[in-house]
């Protein structure tokens, strides 16, 4: 089974306007962290946002909030006021267990355009 | 914040020759480090982690004799590509762990290499 899965290949967003990402997960481990990075065409990842399995309240990075449904293993991105300089790949990973050490699990990411 | 550098950015090769990716962390120790790949609009794959001063543990499917990784240091993990074929044109990223109670992953900007 696939252990992360973004089921939005590509999505559009009308610039200014609010943008939720999905993003769901599997894992039987009780403690995990999930990721959300961004890739723009030059390939270098960008960290945006990281929870917890233990945090209660979900993350929040200026226009970046990430949706944790615990029960239902999802961890949406929403993205507020999209920019043009938001269009990018993003990707969602997972990092299983308590060990920070271990490696991050990336979905498939969804390709996000932000229309003018 | 924490950067990880990586260079080249981009290297173009003859089959059969190897290239040697270097990925520094700039300012922090980075006891393990982690190779990714990724072809065109797909997501990373892990391909091994690197250990300072021990043997790298790759992943399944993973060619150690293709794919050497040296961990000299704790600031300097290199993957050397042997014998390049066409099939490993690839873009290939490291990141590295920030120590401290940041969960953060920093990437390198990544290499893309072609091999003719």
């Amino acid at each position: 089974a696939q252990k992360i899965t973004q089921t939005q290949p590509g999505m559009f967003v009308q610039e200014k306007e609010a943008v939720t990402l999905d993003c769901t997960y599997d894992t039987s481990d009780q403690s995990y962290g999930l990721f959300w990075y961004k890739q723009p065409s030059s390939g270098e990842m960008i960290f945006l946002i990281y929870q917890g399995s233990y945090d209660e309240q979900n993350a929040t990075e200026g226009r970046y909030s990430l949706n944790f449904q615990k029960a239902r293993k999802s961890a949406n991105l929403v993205i507020s006021a999209s920019q043009l300089g938001d269009s990018a790949m993003y990707f969602c990973a997972m990092r299983e267990g308590p060990s920070s050490a271990r490696q991050l699990t990336f979905g498939s990411g969804t390709q996000l355009t932000v229309l003018p | 914040g924490a950067v990880v550098s990586q260079h080249p950015s981009r290297v173009i090769c003859k089959s059969g020759t190897s290239v040697k990716i270097e990925c520094r962390s700039l300012d922090f120790q980075a006891t393990t480090m982690f190779w990714y790949r990724q072809f065109p609009k797909q997501s990373l794959m892990l391909m091994a982690t690197s250990n300072e001063g021990s043997k790298a543990t790759y992943e399944q499917g993973v060619e150690k004799d293709k794919f050497l990784i040296n961990h000299a240091s704790l600031t300097l993990s290199t993957l050397t590509v042997t014998s390049a074929h066409p099939e490993d044109s690839s873009f290939y990223i490291c990141s590295a762990r920030s120590p401290g109670a940041n969960e953060k992953l920093f990437f390198g900007s990544g290499t893309q290499l072609s091999v003719l």
